[in-house]
C-alpha cells in the first residue's frame, strides 16, 4: 500500500525559532499533498494544499508567511513553521494521493509540535 | 464547503458488541473515507469507499450517495478498536472534508 512518512515526529523548539517538518511519499509519487493541524480532542483542520512545482494553495485564516510550503519533488513537501510561539504548538499531519487519482488520501503519522 | 456530520459524537461499548456509526454530508462527493485514528495520532485507512458496500474483517462500510450518507459497522468490537472514528469527503473543490469523529471506548 502506499506509505506516506513525516519526520520529525515530535519536536520541541523555543519560541520565536523555525521548525521544518518533512513530509514523503514513499512509494509512489504525489503531486498534491495536504498539510492539516489538528488540536486536542478535535477534528484534522486543512490548512494548505501543496502543488508540486507552484505555490501552495492556503486555507482562510491560515497565515501563509508564518507557514511556509515548499514541494520541490513529486514525493517531497515541507512545511515551515516560523518564528513559532506556543499557540503554534499542535499535531501536523500530511496526506497524498497518487498522481493521477484515485482520490484515496494516504496520511503521514503526524508531527507533534512543542513550543515554549 | 461541504459540511460532514459523524454521530453519534461519543460512544462507549462492551466489549463484544456491535455498533454503527454514521456519517452525514451535505453535497454530492468523489469520494468517501473511513479512518480510525489510534492512540498515537496516525490515521489508518478503513475504507474508501464512495458508493456501496464493503467488507473487512469485522469491519464493513456502506455508502449511499444518493441519500448523502454512509455507514461504519463494527461487530463483535474488541478493544483495540477504541479510538476515534473520521468520516471524510472528496468534494468537487479538490478539498477533503473531515467530520469531527465518534470517540469510541470499547470495555473489557
Amino acid at each position: 500500500g502506499a506509505v506516506v512518512s513525516q519526520h520529525p515526529s515530535r519536536v520541541i523548539c523555543k519560541s520565536g525559532t523555525s521548525v521544518k517538518i518533512e513530509c514523503r511519499s514513499l512509494d509512489f509519487q504525489a503531486t498534491t499533498m495536504f498539510w492539516y493541524r489538528q488540536f486536542p480532542k478535535q477534528s484534522l483542520m486543512l490548512m494548505a494544499t501543496s502543488n508540486e512545482g507552484s505555490k501552495a494553495t492556503y486555507e482562510q485564516g491560515v497565515e501563509k508567511d508564518k507557514f511556509l510550503i515548499n514541494h520541490a519533488s513529486l514525493t517531497l513537501s515541507t512545511l515551515t513553521v516560523t518564528s513559532a510561539h506556543p499557540e503554534d504548538s499542535s499535531f501536523y499531519i500530511c496526506s497524498a494521493y497518487l498522481a493521477g487519482g484515485p482520490y484515496e488520501q494516504y496520511f503521514g503519522p503526524g508531527t507533534r509540535l512543542t513550543v515554549t | 464547503g461541504i459540511q460532514v456530520e459523524q454521530s453519534p459524537p461519543d460512544l462507549i461499548l462492551q466489549e463484544g458488541a456491535n455498533s454503527t456509526l454514521r456519517c452525514n454530508f451535505s453535497d454530492s462527493v468523489n469520494n468517501l473515507q473511513w479512518f480510525h485514528q489510534n492512540p498515537w495520532g496516525q490515521l489508518i485507512n478503513l475504507f474508501y469507499i464512495p458508493s456501496g458496500t464493503k467488507q473487512n474483517g469485522r469491519l464493513s462500510a456502506t455508502t449511499v450517495a444518493t441519500e448523502r450518507y454512509s455507514l461504519l459497522y463494527i461487530s463483535s468490537s474488541q478493544t483495540t478498536d477504541s479510538g476515534v472514528y473520521f468520516c471524510a469527503v472528496w468534494s468537487n473543490f479538490n478539498k477533503f472534508y473531515f467530520g469531527s469523529g465518534t470517540k469510541l471506548n470499547v470495555k473489557p
